[in-house]
């Protein structure tokens, strides 16, 4: 069974710093993976998704990286913005025993960024 | 993008009642819908995969007859908590992907917060 840890689980930086948000999955059989943004009491905003050929994807100040052979993504977020603070989540996407596209999420990143 | 809407947004309900949470996709067609339960500050988990036309895939440990799904069309899921308890309060989220994108991206919705008291 698919299972996906992300650390830290909090991250409190100063305005302006650049930083990095870890993923690991233990199963390597991945279609893709979803990086997500989801504000206090809201729903999530897809971030970047980066298909299992390839390496990495870039949204202005996000740049996420996937390593599938050793189960490992970063989102990398530069010059970070108070308006940045969230939780960040990451999401592994694999096929399940009935063929569907299954998501299984990590427990999140809260970030703080401090003006 | 792929637009995924979820009605209601909020819904408070009496504890023995039922809710039924709506979610629409609104530009695509969507063969397989995933409903998800969210508790505070933790993650979103896995309850069923919902497919056009047949009975949902339920996760373990999700009772089938108190979460009731039904996929009537390629654009809509329905998600109905039966004879709610005040336990079944939570935050509750569908996704879908588009039937003909190969990315198998998921949308998601933007969520129903569902409070039983």
């Amino acid at each position: 069974k698919q299972e996906v840890t992300q650390i830290p689980a909090a991250l409190s930086v100063p305005e302006g710093e650049n930083l990095v948000l870890n993923c690991s999955f233990t199963d390597s059989a991945i279609y893709n993976l979803q990086w997500f943004r989801q504000d206090p009491g809201k729903g999530l905003t897809s971030l970047l998704l980066i298909q299992s050929s390839q390496r990495e994807q870039t949204s202005g100040r996000l740049n996420a990286s996937l390593d599938k052979s050793s189960g490992r993504s970063t989102l990398y977020i530069a010059a970070s913005q108070p308006g940045d603070s969230a939780t960040y989540l990451c999401a592994v996407g694999a096929l399940s025993s009935g063929s569907a596209r299954q998501l299984t999420f990590g427990s999140g990143t809260q970030l703080t960024v401090l003006p | 993008g792929a637009v995924v809407s979820q009605h209601p947004s909020r819904v408070i309900c009496k504890s023995g009642t039922s809710v039924k949470i709506e979610c629409r996709s609104l530009d695509f067609q969507a063969t397989t819908m995933f409903w998800y339960r969210q508790f505070p500050k933790k993650s979103l988990m896995l309850m069923a995969t919902s497919n056009e036309g047949s009975k949902a895939t339920y996760e373990q440990g999700v009772e089938k007859d108190k979460f009731l799904i039904n996929h009537a069309s390629l654009t809509l899921s329905t998600l109905t908590v039966t004879s709610a308890h005040p336990e079944d309060s939570s935050f509750y989220i569908c996704s879908a992907y588009e039937r003909e994108q190969s990315s198998y991206e998921q949308y998601f919705g933007p969520g129903t917060r569902l409070t039983v008291t």
